[in-house]
């Protein structure tokens, strides 16, 4: 099956400094990702949903210049978590969406911890 | 407005055990419906996708049905093992979303020795 992958897989950091998540979809060109958050017992919330060349489009209530988004090419869109802070505490996950058979494949999700 | 709901929340069964897990949906129309099953700290990894109009869809034990007139689907789990537990997820694709995606809450599943 299609792969998806995401790095880091985990990353801690200080408060007010800023991270960035890949997100690369290795056997398939996805002109669309979604960017998802998840809290421990939750189902996954999504945030944004990137298209490739084009701005970002955010759900309600995601700040789009704390979470900015850029899907540069086919195969890769990145989450920058800018001057995080303790409540960004998160699993972050990333789904790229196959075209040719219209199926979002998840990446394996990044745990963020901000101290 | 679209939901999914799934229940129970949260299930406790040994090892060897069978286990149907339920899904029902508000979503309307859809493209497809999905099981995921989501290990803790992972992301999450299809099992069965269904179109609106199959009514059931075989992944090694993993069974999954769906009953479009009454908007309800379930998966069943057949001779559970300890490396199913895990959060089973109920998606729903509404049609002509660009592909966005209604999430159910999850069941919970432990299965014990």
């Amino acid at each position: 099956g299609a792969v998806v992958s995401q790095h880091p897989s985990w990353v801690i950091c200080k408060s007010g400094t800023s991270v960035k998540i890949e997100c690369r979809s290795l056997d398939f060109q996805a002109t669309t990702m979604f960017w998802y958050r998840q809290f421990p017992k939750q189902s996954l919330m999504l945030m944004a949903t990137s298209n490739e060349g084009s701005k970002a489009t955010y759900e309600q209530g995601v700040e789009k210049d704390k979470f900015l988004i850029n899907h540069a090419s086919l195969t890769l869109s990145t989450l920058t978590v800018t001057s995080a802070h303790p409540e960004d505490s998160s699993f972050y996950i990333c789904s790229a969406l196959d075209p040719g058979v219209d199926t979002q494949y998840f990446g394996p999700g990044t745990r963020l911890t901000v101290l | 407005k679209n939901q999914v709901e799934q229940s129970p929340q949260s299930l406790i069964i040994l090892e060897g055990k069978n286990c149907t897990l339920q899904c029902n949906y508000t979503v309307s129309p859809f493209s497809n419906l999905r099981w995921y099953k989501q290990d803790t700290g992972r992301g999450p990894v299809s099992l069965t996708i269904m179109t609106f109009s199959e009514n059931t869809k075989s992944n090694g034990r993993y069974t999954a049905t769906l009953d479009a007139d009454t908007k309800q689907s379930s998966l069943h789990i057949t001779a559970s093992q300890l490396s199913d537990s895990a959060s089973y997820i109920c998606v729903v694709s509404p049609y002509n979303q660009g592909g966005k995606l209604i999430f159910g809450q999850g069941t919970e599943l432990s299965v014990k020795p």
